[in-house]
């Protein structure tokens, strides 16, 4: 079983539409964990905490689920500039571990 | 203040030479990790090097080897190129590398012909 798994997608919504991502985890001893977000050929770049207790940015909420060991990011009113691919990452003491990312279409 | 930058960005090797990547960190940051990412794939985890030592290392073989200098800045040399070893080749830091979120260079783009 794979440490971080996701769903690969893609996600096709239109422009303002909701959508969410779930990831879920192995390691129940895991401390931290991010939603990264990465653009095609560039590096992932750190979208956002997860906290259990929930983490809210503009559009973007993180959630965590320690009991199902799963991370959730729901994004409202989705914008073209959206599209990218999503990565959930867990953290351990010395590594990040990375799902394989779920891929976001929004299209006009 | 400059983020993480890596260099070269991209390069084209043979199989059986070797590589150097370098690093530098952003200012401040005294951990710099390295990750392998193929296409279609999430970034996996090479070495983590903090202070100089090397904190931790992911699954892959001794062709793969790293170092990190007294400036933090961050060298990984790969031996015995194969075909495999193309991918997108990031540097990442962190203050001090542990439960902490890193962040990520553009990377090196490897092509190994």
């Amino acid at each position: 079983r794979k440490e971080v798994e996701q769903d690969p997608g893609p996600f096709n919504v239109p422009e303002g539409a909701t959508v969410a991502f779930n990831c879920t985890y192995s390691n129940s001893a895991s401390q931290s964990f991010f939603w990264y977000r990465q653009d095609c050929r560039k590096e992932p770049k750190l979208l956002m905490s997860v906290y259990s207790s929930g983490n809210e940015d503009g559009r973007f909420t993180a959630q965590l689920n320690r009991a199902s060991q799963y991370i959730s990011l729901l994004i409202r009113d989705s914008k073209l500039s959206d599209s990218a691919t999503y990565l959930c990452v867990e953290t351990g003491f010395q590594k990040l571990v990375f799902g394989t990312g779920t891929r976001l279409l929004v299209s006009p | 203040d400059a983020g993480v930058t890596q260099s070269p960005t991209h390069l084209i090797k043979t199989r059986g030479q070797h590589v150097t990547l370098r690093c530098s960190p952003i200012s401040g940051h005294k951990s710099v990790s390295w990750y392998q990412q193929v296409l279609g794939q999430g970034p996996q985890f090479i070495f983590q090097y903090y202070e100089k030592e090397e904190r931790g290392r992911g699954n892959f073989p001794d062709r793969f080897s790293a170092r990190q200098f007294p400036n933090y800045s961050s060298e990984l040399n790969v031996n015995a190129l194969l075909l495999g070893d193309s991918a997108l080749y990031l540097c990442a830091s962190s203050l001090e590398g542990s439960y902490q979120p890193q962040h990520f260079g553009d990377g090196t783009r490897l092509s190994i012909l």
